[in-house]
Formats: structure tokens, C-alpha cells, sequence
């Protein structure tokens, strides 16, 4: 599966939107992008994910470029519980390989 | 979305005695289901990958005589950590998904395990 590279730190303002970038300039034709968030001591919780089409669902939205080498995931209207580490994760296969992750915080 | 449970939440042991930790897909038929571990201020990692029926497939570096997976049923697996040692301390997870590869992978809550 192709690496990811993401910020390891980002901080947004509640009420902002939240803004994640993730490059993966290796990822293959059938490769799908996956994201997923982590709060402390939890579970990751499963986000969105696409292939080459942009989505947006009840909890973000996600930005592919036209070359699939880098995507964006966006939380519209940012709030204290989505302080989190967000995992973006290239999968070809069933598994999933999850890299460090951008802790993200979001500040009052 | 998909349901997935683990149990115990948290299981505190001796050194030397098994643990067994159960996963459950509550809402969906799982055919695969993963286990992953993650230490403390680390990612995740995967350990091994389990189908329904037979036998589970480990990661490299995975010792999978210590590591039993069972996956005997489309809702259930089971991993049980035999003869367990302080440094297996750790935050065990499971995660389901269904027949496709492109089903997305519902993860539990995880499993706090502590060896003393």
C-alpha cells in the first residue's frame, strides 16, 4: 500500500473549519483513501473515504486532487470533541496500515 | 454505521497466566476481522488478520503460538494472549469488515490489558 505523509501537529479555533492535509503521491489507480480519527483511549473511528470523486458526508468532507497524490479532509464547523489524532490511510488491500497520524486540537 | 465490541475494557493479570479477549460485530457478518496493538504514544499496529473458519495469517515479527486468534463464527473472534509478560501490556484492538475488500473496517473500543 502507498505511504502517507501528514503534519504531525495542527491547531484550529472552534467553530472553524478544520483543514487536514495528507500526501500520497505513490498511491495506485485502485488504491482508495480511508480516514479515520483516534481519541484518546478509544477505538478509531471510521471518517469517510474515496477513490478519485470528492465525498462529504454527515461528519466531513474529503478533497481528492485530480492526480490522487494528495487529499484534504475537512471538518466544516470544528468543536472540542473533534480533538483527535486523524489517520489518513492509502488501502489496496483489506488491511489497513496506519503511519503517526496529525494529532489535531481544537482550541476554544 | 457498523457496531463492534470488545470485552473486557480493561483486564489487569498476573505474569504467567493467559488472557482472552473477545471482539464482536454486532450488527454485520464479519468474514475478516484484524487485531492491532498500539503502546503508548504509538500508532497503531497491525498483528494478524483472521477469516471466518480458518486459520489466522500473523505480521511479521508476531509470535503467533503466544498471540491465539480464533475466528469461529461471522460475529466473533477471540484473542488470547498466552502466558503473558509485563512487556505484553498494552491496548489491544479488533476491527471487522465484510466480504469485500473494500468494505470499510469497523473498529471496537479496545481491550487495556495490564500485566503486573
Amino acid at each position: 500500500d502507498a505511504k502517507t505523509t501528514q503534519p504531525p501537529s495542527m491547531d484550529c479555533a472552534e467553530g472553524r473549519a478544520a483543514n487536514l492535509p495528507c500526501n500520497h503521491s505513490t498511491i495506485s489507480g485502485n488504491e482508495y483513501v480511508y480516514w479515520y480519527r483516534q481519541i484518546h483511549s478509544q477505538g478509531p473511528q471510521y471518517i469517510i473515504h474515496g477513490l478519485k470523486n470528492n465525498e462529504t458526508n454527515e461528519m466531513a468532507s474529503l478533497i481528492i486532487t485530480e492526480d490522487r497524490k494528495s487529499s484534504t479532509l475537512i471538518l466544516p464547523h470544528a468543536t472540542l470533541r473533534d480533538t483527535a489524532v486523524y489517520y489518513c490511510i492509502v488501502r489496496g488491500a483489506q488491511k489497513l496500515v496506519f503511519g503517526q497520524g496529525t494529532r489535531l486540537t481544537i482550541n476554544p | 454505521g457498523a457496531v463492534v465490541s470488545q470485552h473486557p475494557s480493561r483486564v489487569i493479570c498476573k505474569s504467567g497466566t493467559s488472557v482472552k479477549i473477545e471482539c464482536r460485530s454486532l450488527d454485520f457478518q464479519a468474514t475478516t476481522m484484524f487485531w492491532y496493538r498500539q503502546f503508548p504514544k504509538q500508532s497503531l499496529m497491525l498483528m494478524a488478520t483472521s477469516n471466518e473458519g480458518s486459520k489466522a495469517t500473523y505480521e511479521q515479527g508476531v509470535e503467533k503460538d503466544k498471540f491465539l486468534i480464533n475466528h469461529a463464527s461471522l460475529t466473533l473472534s477471540t484473542l488470547t494472549v498466552t502466558s503473558a509478560h509485563p512487556e505484553d501490556s498494552s491496548f489491544y484492538i479488533c476491527s471487522a469488515t465484510g466480504t469485500t475488500f473494500t468494505d470499510t473496517q469497523y473498529f471496537g473500543p479496545g481491550t487495556r490489558l495490564t500485566v503486573l
